[in-house]
């Protein structure tokens, strides 16, 4: 059973569009929830992450809108940039226990210059 | 870098052939973990070592078996492998088992033919 549901499967936005995916969850005990990014060849890395106690987050050009009584969360990318293609994972988890990290099952980004 | 390092990054196996897969962490965490990562899927979680005790092992088969002879070095032995076990692996730590930002490696792209 997937926890973590992630949508759109892929993604391609214009230079400088705003880029969106978003990914609901069903564990209502869940209470840390990151974005990873990976590039080709790479391992994910930790992009930006937040906690319920507040509905957005941002970080550069980088959002974290969370709606907790909808149990959804979205990744916002402003001025999206060729250089942020890459595959985006959501993950959820419960703090304190690092192993019941559940990820979605990610979006390819695609950037067009 | 994310000082996670991960040999080799390529295999290429036989059903019948032994192998195995080496992680060293250079960030002095205390966790490491195994994940397997399939196409348009969630990132798998394998195996968890705390302090090089294994506290997870999410059902995997036993042609998998991890050994963790420090805090910084992961192994991932493979033997009698299936095709559905041609994956990305990728190793990844963190601080301890209840710190949620995980780093990974590259990983290693396994086919199994």
């Amino acid at each position: 059973q997937q926890q973590v549901k992630q949508s759109p499967q892929s993604l391609i936005v214009q230079k400088g569009g705003i880029s969106i995916i978003n990914c609901a969850y069903e564990n209502t005990a869940f209470d840390y929830f990151p974005w990873y990014q990976q590039f080709p060849g790479k391992g994910p890395a930790l992009l930006i992450a937040i906690r319920p106690d507040v509905s957005e987050k941002k970080e550069g050009r980088f959002t974290i809108s969370f709606n907790k009584s909808a149990k959804q969360f979205s990744l916002h990318i402003m001025d999206s940039q060729p250089g942020d293609s890459a595959t985006y994972f959501c993950a959820a988890s419960i703090t304190g226990s690092a192993r019941q990290l559940t990820f979605g099952s990610g979006t390819q980004l695609t950037v067009l210059p | 870098e994310t000082g996670v390092t991960q040999t080799p990054r390529h295999l290429v196996m036989g059903m019948t052939n032994k192998k195995s897969l080496k992680c060293e962490q250079h960030l002095g965490h205390n966790a490491m973990y195994w994940y397997k990562q399939s196409a348009k899927k969630p990132l798998e979680l394998m195996f968890v070592y705390s302090l090089e005790e294994r506290v997870e092992n999410n059902s995997v088969p036993s042609r998998f078996s991890p050994e963790c002879p420090n805090s910084s070095h992961l192994f991932l032995h493979l033997h009698t492998l299936q095709p559905e076990d041609s994956a990305l692996y990728l190793c990844a730590s963190s601080l301890d088992r209840v710190r949620e930002k995980l780093f990974f490696g590259s990983g290693t792209q396994l086919s199994v033919l």
